[in-house]
């Protein structure tokens, strides 16, 4: 069935330095691609989202590529802050159905 | 705050026994959606309501059952519980049925099951 693809599992970087999370999808379908911030606690937030006819989109330190050819789509995060910290989940969305990979727990190191 | 409850916040039962979650859509929402959350196990999506109707199902077990009400508020019920099923439980809901549209979360509902 189709599925989403998402690496790494866990991801540390130093603060200040850029932090990039990747994902691939099967669905050919597939339109639409958020992404949601979880901070520990509370439930997913979107943070950014990207539909296929767009290549890339920014929105300050966040920005987002897609790769539709290769099916994989991507969240860059620049000068990263403490209050990055959270796990991030990537999704793949068409009409009938949304399907999340299974997140990337970032850690923003002092 | 994403404008979507959840209730209760904590939940703690008994293997066998019987509980029901509830959820109450931002305001103008028509979709709801039910996702079980499990340590490393991601947001597994289990079954979508729309105006009433459901309209999508995940991997939902059977001992596991959804409505939507028509003041649009939702209630998962989740019978003869068994340990593997302690986990978060989240809703969400949209304004559209479909799956290219934005989903607002709530803050979920830690069931844990002794």
């Amino acid at each position: 069935g189709e599925n989403v693809e998402q690496h790494p599992s866990t991801l540390s970087v130093q603060e200040g330095d850029s932090a990039v999370i990747k994902c691939t999808y099967s669905d050919s379908a597939s339109n639409y691609f958020p992404w949601y911030k979880q901070e520990l606690g509370k439930g997913p937030q979107l943070i950014i989202d990207i539909r296929s006819n767009v290549g890339e989109k920014k929105d300050q330190r966040i920005a987002v590529t897609l790769n539709k050819t290769a099916k994989h789509f991507s969240l860059h995060i620049t000068e990263t802050q403490p209050e990055d910290s959270a796990v991030y989940f990537c999704a793949a969305g068409r009409d009938d159905k949304i399907i999340f990979g299974k997140g990337t727990r970032l850690h923003i190191l002092p | 705050d994403s404008g979507v409850t959840q209730t209760p916040k904590h939940l703690i039962t008994a293997t066998g026994q019987r509980v029901t979650l509830r959820c109450s859509p931002r305001s103008g929402d028509l979709s709801v959606y039910w996702y079980q959350q499990s340590l490393d196990q991601g947001l597994q999506f289990l079954i979508q309501y729309y105006n009433g109707e459901e309209r999508a199902k995940g991997n939902i077990l059977e001992r596991f059952s959804a409505q939507q009400f028509p003041d649009l508020h939702s209630e998962l019920n989740l019978s003869s519980l068994e340990l593997g099923d302690s986990a978060l439980y989240f809703c969400a809901s949209s304004v559209q049925s479909t799956g290219d549209n934005e989903q607002f979360f709530g803050p979920g509902t830690r069931l844990t099951v002794l």
